[in-house]
């Protein structure tokens, strides 16, 4: 049973315009989530995080949304790169899950110039 | 510095082989991980040490898998007996504490024949 869900496996994006990323959770007792961006043959990079008292943060270019009542987190990517390109996985933690991170099965970004 | 370093990058076995990895995590970092990646999926949790204490494992962590962090630095995974279903992208990663951000290995990459 999958946690923690990415339902879109890919997202194509121009160069300069918004990229989401969407994220769903089923575990009420999540308190703690964040994004990570993976290369080939590297490990997971950290993005940003978000606690669940809080609906939302900032960084640069990166923000991530969260909503509790629905479950569902995003990433907002504005403006993209194609450096961005990449695969984007949401992971959360929290409840029964401990102090473990629950990935996603991740989305494959492209960005086109 | 230095951040998390497995070895090695890259493990070719024959089935039935037993092979070790080792994690070298960022030095300050009481907490560490070990994470299994297969194509198409995110990272699933394995193991969890706080300093030299296996306080967390994953059902995923059979009884031919075994993890140690003697004195609280470096972490080894031991696969014995391997299987083709072993073959992986092992990932190692460490964090100061719960809710802090995972930062992960390049991963070893075993391939089991």
């Amino acid at each position: 049973d999958q946690q923690v869900k990415q339902n879109s496996p890919s997202l194509s994006v121009q160069e300069g315009r918004i990229s989401i990323l969407n994220c769903d959770y089923t575990n009420s007792m999540f308190d703690y989530f964040l994004w990570y961006k993976k290369y080939p043959a590297e490990g997971p990079t950290f993005l940003i995080s978000i606690s669940s008292i809080k609906d939302k943060n900032e960084d640069g270019r990166f923000t991530v949304f969260l909503n509790k009542s629905a479950k569902h987190l995003s990433l907002h990517i504005v403006p993209s790169q194609p450096g961005d390109s990449a695969v984007y996985f949401c992971a959360a933690s929290g409840g029964q899950a401990g102090t473990a991170l629950i990935f996603g099965k991740g989305t494959t970004l492209s960005v086109s110039s | 510095d230095t951040g998390v370093s497995q070895d090695p990058r890259h493990k070719i076995t024959k089935r039935g082989q037993n092979v070790t990895f080792r994690c070298d995590p960022i030095s300050e970092h009481n907490r560490l991980y070990w994470y299994r990646q297969t194509l198409g999926q995110g990272p699933e949790f394995l193991t969890y040490f706080q300093n030299e204490a296996q306080l967390e494992k994953s059902r995923l962590l059979s009884d031919r898998f075994s993890a140690e962090r003697p004195k609280g630095s470096f972490s080894t995974l031991e696969i014995q007996r391997t299987e083709q279903g072993d073959s992986a992208m092992y990932l190692c990663a460490s964090s100061l504490g719960r809710n802090e951000k995972l930062f992960f290995g390049s991963g070893t990459q075993l391939s089991v024949l």
